[in-house]
């Protein structure tokens, strides 16, 4: 299957910082991303769609400015958490969308990144 | 009504055991079905996924689509402690992709 990988796998850093999460489609070209946070024993939680070339489109109640999204190419989306802070911790997962010709849909996942915000 | 529901579990079989897991769906429009497995701290993982009404096997797992009853399951034979994880049904349509909660899944060697 379509391979998805996210970097870093693990991040702690100092409230107020910001962290960046990388996500790239290694053998397929994705023009559709979904970034989703997940808590412990909880279920994914879809943040935002990320078209590459436009704007993200969050769901309602995430803050577009606390996460930016950034999809500048087929095979990379970014996912940015401004001045972080101890509620951020979570667990952060990015997934791409791979139509196989037209016939299905479906979305391969990241391994997943967790932040700690002390 | 939640547009997909699914058992939370958590749900505890012994080695060997079949496993049925199984959603519930309210949106007739879902042309797409799949099964994601997910273990702790990892990102769902696709294990299967169908298309039509009926029966997909992929070695130990099979895949069952009820268009009619707006129902899915997925059972895994000859239950595994390897087997222990989370598994989230997802389904979509055009640009429409919906996860079920996941069902969470112990396997007692």
């Amino acid at each position: 299957g379509a391979v998805v990988s996210q970097h870093p796998s693990r991040v702690i850093c100092k409230s107020g910082t910001s962290v960046k999460i990388e996500c790239r489609s290694l053998d397929f070209q994705a023009t559709t991303m979904f970034w989703y946070r997940q808590f412990p024993k909880q279920s994914l939680m879809l943040m935002a769609t990320s078209n590459e070339g436009s704007k993200a489109t969050y769901e309602q109640g995430v803050e577009k400015d606390k996460f930016l999204i950034n999809h500048a190419s087929l095979t990379l989306s970014t996912l940015t958490v401004t001045s972080a802070h101890p509620e951020d911790s979570s667990f952060y997962i990015c997934s791409a969308r791979d139509p196989l010709g037209g016939l299905t849909d479906t979305q391969y996942f990241g391994p997943g990144t967790r932040l700690t915000v002390l | 009504q939640k547009e997909v529901e699914q058992d939370p579990g958590p749900l505890s079989v012994p080695e060997g055991a079949i496993v049925s897991l199984n959603c519930t769906y309210s949106n007739s429009a879902f042309q797409y079905f799949m099964w994601y497995r997910q273990y702790s701290r990892k990102g769902p993982e696709l294990l299967m996924y169908t298309y039509s009404s009926g029966n997909k096997e992929d070695g130990r797992f099979t895949a069952q689509v009820d268009k009619s009853s707006k129902y899915i399951s997925l059972f895994i034979r000859d239950s595994q402690p390897s087997d222990s994880a989370t598994y989230l049904c997802a389904m979509s349509y055009g640009q429409n992709f919906v996860f079920g909660p996941g069902t969470r899944l112990s396997v007692l060697p």
